[in-house]
């Protein structure tokens, strides 16, 4: 079993629909849950980060972490075209080196 | 500001070759990261830099692999003998320390022929 699963999709929705992302992990030692962005041919960036469980809100995003089940989700509401990216869930136990999942693939049609 | 930078963008060689991929961080972060992102892999962590020296060099693949920073700024990751498997792009990231936010470049697309 891979430390951090992550539904690669693709998921397509049209533009305006609520998206849920969500990863699932192993290891019980993680305390930092991160989700990056990134548009084809860039890099990652930082979109979310969350430290032990709870719900995070920035704008149109909330991650929300749930230790006891080793879950972790982002959720995008009023999703917008230019949202259309790859999602990836990254997470750590403290100062260590951070576990991707693989990424999920996001279209939004208008 | 700027932000983390990686030269070549794009490097195609034949296997065999040795090739070397650049990488500058943001000016200040004392912490640099390289992440190999294959087909299917996701993000796979190579090695970290805290300033000149390389506490975790746990992800490199194999001896054909290795990584210098220099003056705790500019990274170069080295691959030897170049083969078709390390055919991926080749990501940097730098952060203010370690346990920092991580910020990514764009990478290094590798095409090993």
């Amino acid at each position: 079993q891979k430390e951090v699963e992550q539904d690669p999709g693709p998921l397509s929705v049209p533009e305006g629909a609520i998206v849920s992302l969500n990863c699932t992990y192993s290891n019980s030692a993680f305390q930092y849950f991160m989700w990056y962005r990134q548009y084809s041919r860039k890099g990652p960036e930082l979109l979310m980060y969350t430290y032990s469980s709870g719900n995070k809100e920035d704008g149109r995003f909330t991650a929300q972490v749930d230790k006891s089940s080793k879950y972790i989700s982002l959720f995008i509401r009023d999703s917008q075209p230019s949202d259309s990216a790859t999602y990836l869930c990254a997470m750590r136990e403290g100062a260590e080196k951070l576990v991707f999942g693989k990424g999920t693939k996001l279209t939004v049609n208008p | 500001g700027a932000g983390v930078s990686q030269s070549p963008s794009n490097k195609v060689t034949e296997k065999g070759k040795d090739v070397e991929l650049r990488c500058d961080p943001i000016s200040g972060h004392t912490a640099l990261y390289w992440y190999r992102q294959s087909l299917g892999q996701g993000l796979e962590f190579l090695i970290y830099f805290q300033g000149n020296s390389a506490p975790d060099k746990s992800g490199l693949p194999s001896d054909r692999f290795s990584a210098e920073r220099t003056g705790g700024s500019v990274s170069t990751l080295t691959i030897q003998r170049t083969q078709q498997e390390d055919s991926a792009v080749y990501l940097c990231a730098s952060s203010l320390s370690h346990q920092e936010t991580q910020y990514f470049g764009p990478g290094t697309r590798l095409l090993v022929l």
